[in-house]
């Protein structure tokens, strides 16, 4: 079975761009759950999203968004970047009701 | 507001010796503890997961514990080898949801 994919798998933008990040989870799996990883502040939830809805937030501004759509492929995007927002993000899927997380490689953001 | 605390912050042991690591978290209230392993600059290897109602898991060379009501979790590792560096994070996830609150995670060396 195919793990979690995530593309692209770098970036670089300038800051005031936009991004916008695609995971795609394991077969079957419905929830899709986005984390962003510094040195500084360690791995941060971001958002969940189960069934095209977005279940759970975590204190990010309003410029991270994402969704999901019918097939549980996600894309989160980030709209007016920030040198802070430099970071790996990271996307992890999971079974409803076991909810053990299954991390895709990630996609390392660079902003100058 | 849950709260994951992972010790020793770095550990160097010489191979093949047994180890452990920390995990502490402020609510008992959890549905799941995982443990992962990371490589520099790649995603999250899942190693261990542990349900709420079950006191430990075990997996080749290691063994994970969890005792709600202290608010601990260890993770045991035997006869340490070169390839077990690497830095290894404990998440809580305390509802049935794909959110999880990370420590900052224990970097481990095994020296030859």
């Amino acid at each position: 079975k195919a793990g979690v994919t995530q593309t692209p798998r770098y970036l670089i933008k300038t800051r005031g761009q936009q991004v916008t990040l695609s995971c795609s989870p394991i077969s079957g799996h419905r929830s899709v759950s986005w984390y962003q990883q510094t040195p500084g502040q360690g791995l941060q939830f971001l958002f969940e999203y189960f069934s095209e809805t977005q279940r759970n937030k975590g204190n990010f501004p309003g410029r991270f968004s994402g969704r999901q759509f019918s097939n549980s492929r996600s894309e989160m995007n980030v709209s007016t970047l920030e040198l802070g927002d430099s970071a790996l993000y990271l996307c992890a899927s999971s079974l409803e009701g076991n909810y053990e997380q299954y991390f895709g490689p990630g996609t390392r953001l660079t902003v100058t | 507001k849950q709260e994951v605390t992972q010790i020793p912050a770095a550990l160097s042991v010489p191979e093949g010796e047994n180890l452990v690591l920390n995990c502490s978290f402020t609510d008992s209230a959890i549905y799941n503890l995982q443990w992962f392993r990371q490589d520099p600059g790649k995603g999250l290897t899942s190693l261990l997961l542990i349900q709420s109602s079950q006191r430990e898991q075990t997996s080749g060379r290691l063994n994970a514990s969890l005792d709600k009501s202290s608010g601990r979790s260890t993770l045991y590792i035997a006869a340490s080898q070169p390839g077990d560096s690497a830095t290894y994070l404990c998440a809580v996830c305390h509802t049935n949801a794909g959110k999880s609150t990370f420590g900052d995670g224990t970097t481990l060396t095994v020296k030859p």
